[in-house]
């Protein structure tokens, strides 16, 4: 299974942007980039997924480079309720579509 | 609330003993996954099923293991003879491969303390 790079945590002032960084260096032409969270107590949510155009939603944006080896979650103006786990992860749908968690980045957001 | 439902959300139980756990997906998703996470890691993928197949198991679900989705609906994870390593958050997902995003719903989880 590819794997994914994420530091192990980040800080935010609420209502700022936010940039949660990923490598991902051995990512295959099939794998899709795909965003979970984990906000204490709960299970995973899904927030985006791309391939190789930057994507928007509204909960966030996704900036793929143009070598597909690393990517950026943008949370444009982050909130209280942003205060999470974010997983990045590699998902190759030829494979049952299984995901494969890493440490994924704590984050934290500061009034 | 995402649509998915787990049963019990938490569980205390002696070791050796058996435990069950109940997962309601989304009505109309054919396919359900298992995860388990400990303290400070993610979810780590156990099994899923395709409606009432079970097309991958891990390594991690050993032989004291078993998941079961008789009619496609509704799945269980039996653990039998528990050990204190089998403390663990046991998460349920559900996805329709047919959505455009595919993306996959998690329930609450049930909380396992093994003593």
């Amino acid at each position: 299974d590819a794997k994914t790079t994420q530091p192990n945590s980040m800080e935010s002032n609420e209502e700022e942007p936010v940039h949660l960084p990923c490598n991902h260096s051995t990512i295959s032409g099939t794998d899709y980039i795909h965003w979970y969270r984990q906000l204490p107590s709960q299970g995973p949510e899904y927030v985006i997924h791309g391939l190789t155009s930057n994507v928007n939603n509204r909960m966030a944006s996704l900036a793929i480079a143009e070598d597909r080896k690393s990517s950026t979650l943008i949370l444009h103006r982050a909130t209280l309720r942003d205060a999470a786990v974010y997983y990045c992860i590699l998902r190759d749908v030829d494979q049952g579509g299984k995901l494969i968690f890493g440490q994924g980045t704590e984050l934290s957001v500061k009034p | 609330d995402t649509g998915v439902s787990q049963d019990p959300r938490h569980k205390i139980t002696k070791r050796g003993q058996n435990v069950t756990f109940r997962c309601d997906p989304i009505s109309e998703h054919n396919r359900l996954y298992w995860y388990r996470q400990t303290l400070g890691q993610g979810p780590e993928f156990l099994t899923y099923f395709q409606n009432e197949a079970q097309l991958e198991k891990s390594r991690l679900l050993s032989d004291r293991f078993s998941a079961e989705r008789p009619k496609g609906s509704f799945s269980t994870l039996e653990i039998q003879r528990t050990e204190q390593g089998d403390s663990a958050m046991y998460l349920c997902a559900s996805s329709d491969p047919g959505r455009l995003y595919n993306e996959q719903f998690f329930g609450p989880g049930t909380r396992l303390t093994v003593l």
